[in-house]
């Protein structure tokens, strides 16, 4: 059971570039998560989804934008990457809002140079 | 937005010795109350949670309390272990329902 799968581990950015960070779960959970985590810092809630088709703004939206166009799939995309946008990035997803565990990926690590 | 604030931010015991970390919410919505540990260079995991209309849950060395009143709520490690040593994090909900994460307690076991 793969549970949350988020690609890339690893990426090196410059300013201004842009790129995806991958999400996908075999679980058929409706609720998606994308999370950013400052070095020594908790997470901060970026966009999260209630279901295909259904994303909203988290803590943290500026820079990114999200889509969700079927249950399994939650893509992190990231336009005019700045160095502010260095984080480590989880992906998570849950069977129900606020009530029970959430699955988180293993982590992307970008850093924009 | 839900203020949450953990303390202490670092936590040094000996093992077998005993941790509590505590953590203050302002929502009066939230209902619901994990603490995740997270070890170096992993993602999070759920070790424990409670809901509001529990005062106590306790699992094998580890319990979580809750004062709703008082608006906050604690984790307790008993006989800790070097593999304790880890960040942890409490995550209350807010009203929306989504989990608001404090900013952590890094807990070291020395044997």
């Amino acid at each position: 059971n793969a549970g949350v799968t988020q690609t890339p581990k690893f990426r090196i950015l410059k300013i201004g570039q842009s790129m995806t960070l991958q999400c996908a779960q075999d679980m058929n959970h409706n609720y998606m998560y994308w999370y950013r985590q400052d070095p020594g810092m908790g997470l901060k809630l970026i966009y999260y989804s209630v279901g295909a088709g259904i994303t909203d703004k988290g803590e943290v939206p500026n820079g990114y934008n999200v889509s969700r166009s079927t249950t399994e799939d939650f893509p992190l995309r990231l336009e005019l990457a700045a160095p502010s946008q260095t984080s480590v990035y989880f992906c998570a997803s849950s069977p129900l809002l606020g009530a029970g565990e959430l699955f988180f990926g293993e982590g992307s690590r970008l850093t924009v140079l | 937005g839900e203020n949450v604030e953990q303390h202490p931010s670092t936590l040094s015991v000996q093992e077998g010795d005993s941790a509590v970390i505590k953590c203050t919410y302002s929502d009066s919505a939230s209902n619901y109350f994990p603490w995740y540990k997270q070890e170096l260079g992993k993602r999070p995991q759920l070790i424990i949670d409670i809901r509001s209309n529990v005062g106590e849950k306790k699992d094998q060395r580890i319990a979580v309390t809750l004062n709703k009143t008082a608006k906050h709520f604690s984790l307790h490690i008993t006989e800790t272990q070097p593999e304790d040593s880890a960040v942890y994090f409490c995550a209350p909900t807010d009203s929306w329902g989504k989990l608001q994460f404090g900013a952590g307690t890094q807990v070291v076991v020395t044997p």
